[in-house]
């Protein structure tokens, strides 16, 4: 079984800021991680992925997140916010024969202000 | 590569009722989950489909039903529709090796048809 959790609901930060969201996961067999992001009435984005190899992962918009197995955590980063950062983002997990199932984590809501 | 498409955007129904949500997959793509959206429980796994044959099923009741055409497109169902059922549906491709097997299980979501049940 896999699950996850993202500590804290809502996140706020300043334009400029550091941004951080938590996520731990637990699973069973290797874990394959993600950090989607939503927008208002729109699908979900991936921003970045680990699945093996490097344990620091980079994505896109300058969001970056590290693996580290013995924390059992795969926390995202942004040295500095920017307004259109404003957005869900969600940290999911998936791996072994869990054909097609993400889990996601309830999601946190980041709201940057000027 | 044009994304995933479903249809409709939206839709309005009434209690008893059943609908049907269209998803296309990402051209090639051969694998396509569906996930629930709803404020109380998040993001939740519906179902996957492979070459037309549902792979894995998440924990909901027998009303909710999908299926998956020869191109890959892939249609749910849900019968005797809920109040509960008020959601997001979300549909997500994904690009599999032979043998049905993904690098990463990375998936690209749709932008997901609003339900609303009244």
């Amino acid at each position: 079984a896999q699950s996850v959790t993202q500590l804290g609901s809502h996140v706020s930060v300043s334009e400029g800021a550091l941004v951080l969201l938590r996520c731990n996961y637990s699973s069973s067999v290797p874990p394959y991680l993600f950090w989607y992001v939503q927008y208002p009435n729109q699908g979900l984005q991936l921003l970045l992925k680990y699945t093996t190899g490097a344990t620091l992962v980079k994505g896109i918009n300058g969001f970056e997140a590290e693996f580290k197995k013995s924390e059992t955590s795969f926390h995202l980063t942004k040295p500095s916010a920017h307004m259109s950062d404003a957005a869900e983002y969600f940290c999911a997990v998936s791996g072994g024969t869990s054909y097609g199932k993400l889990t996601f984590g309830q999601g946190t809501i980041l709201t940057v202000h000027p | 590569k044009a994304g995933v498409t479903q249809t409709p955007r939206y839709l309005i129904k009434t209690r008893g009722q059943q609908v049907t949500l269209s998803c296309s997959p990402i051209s090639g793509h051969r694998s396509v989950s569906w996930y629930q959206q709803t404020p109380g429980q998040g993001l939740q796994f519906l179902f996957e489909y492979f070459s037309e044959t549902q792979r894995n099923k998440g924990n909901f009741p027998g009303r909710f039903s999908g299926r998956q055409f020869s191109n890959s497109r892939s249609e749910m169902n849900v019968s005797t529709l809920e109040l509960g059922d008020s959601a997001l549906y979300l549909c997500a491709s994904s690009d599999l090796l032979a043998g049905g097997r993904s690098p990463n299980n990375e998936q690209f979501f749709g932008p997901g048809t609003r339900l609303t049940v009244l």
